[in-house]
C-alpha cells in the first residue's frame, strides 16, 4: 500500500494562509474520516493537530483547521506564524491489511 | 501529565533480533490502544503495529508482518515490540504513541514518547 500524497513543501509569509493537501484513494481517505494531520517541527516527536478530518485536539489554535472532499482532504493554516514552521504528515485509516498510513510530510517554509 | 519512555535501541547485525520498550505513566495504560510508528533517518512516519487496550487484538504493517511482535503489560504500564529478523530498512527511530480514545479514535495518537534509534547494520 502506498502512502498517501503530500506535496514536499509549501511555504507562505507571516500572515499568510496555507494549505496542504493529502491525497488517498477509495480505500482510504475517500471512504473514511479518520484522517488526521500531525505537526513535528525539527528534532521533535510528532504532535496531534487535527483528528476525524477536522477536529482540534485541545490546546491546537483554531488557525489549524482540517477539510475533506473526496479522496483528498487539506489542512489550513491561517495566520501563519514563524513557530508554525515544521513538517506536516496527514494520516488515515485504509481498510488495507496495512491498517493505517500516513503521507510522505510536507515541510512548511514560513518566511 | 502523559509520558511515554522508550528504551532498547542500539545497533544490530542484519537478521538479529532487538526488543524495544516503552515505559507510560500519568494515564491509565489499559484504557488505551497503544501503537508503534516509525521513522527512518530524514525520512516520514511509518505506522509499524497496533494493539488493543486488552492486548487482545493486534495488527502490523506488511512490511513487518511475521518478523515483529507487539505485546503489552497492563499491570507493568508497559509495551513491548520484539524486533526478529531485521533488516536494513528497519533502521529507524521508533516512537510509542498513545491513541486518543477507544473505537474510532484508536486511529488518532495523541502523546509520543522520544523514540529510540535502531540501527541494522553489518
Amino acid at each position: 500500500q502506498s502512502a498517501l500524497t503530500q506535496p514536499p513543501s509549501v511555504s507562505g509569509s507571516p500572515g499568510q494562509s496555507v494549505t496542504i493537501s493529502c491525497t488517498g484513494t477509495s480505500s482510504d481517505v475517500g471512504s473514511y474520516n479518520r484522517v488526521s494531520w500531525y505537526q513535528q517541527p525539527p528534532g521533535t516527536t510528532p504532535k496531534l493537530m487535527i483528528y476525524e478530518v477536522s477536529n482540534r485536539p485541545s490546546g491546537v489554535p483554531d488557525r489549524f483547521s482540517g477539510s475533506k472532499s473526496g479522496n483528498t482532504a487539506s489542512l489550513t493554516i491561517s495566520g501563519l506564524q514563524a513557530e508554525d514552521e515544521a513538517d506536516y504528515y496527514c494520516s488515515s485509516y485504509t481498510r488495507s491489511s496495512t491498517y493505517v498510513l500516513f503521507g510522505g510530510g510536507t515541510k512548511l517554509t514560513v518566511l | 501529565e502523559v509520558q511515554l519512555l522508550e528504551s532498547g535501541g542500539g545497533l544490530v547485525q542484519p537478521g538479529g533480533s532487538l526488543r524495544l520498550s516503552c515505559a507510560a505513566s500519568g494515564f491509565t495504560l489499559g484504557n488505551y490502544a497503544m501503537t508503534w510508528v516509525r521513522q527512518a533517518p530524514g525520512k516520514g512516519l511509518e505506522w509499524v503495529s497496533d494493539i488493543s487496550e486488552s492486548g487482545g487484538s493486534t495488527y502490523y504493517a506488511d512490511s513487518v508482518k511475521g518478523r515483529f511482535i507487539i505485546s503489552r503489560d497492563n499491570s507493568k504500564n508497559t509495551l513491548d515490540l520484539q524486533m526478529n529478523s531485521l533488516r536494513a530498512e528497519d533502521t529507524a527511530v521508533y516512537y510509542c504513541a498513545k491513541s486518543l480514545g477507544g473505537g474510532i479514535y484508536k486511529y488518532y495518537f495523541d502523546s509520543w514518547g522520544q523514540g529510540t534509534l535502531v540501527t541494522v547494520s553489518s
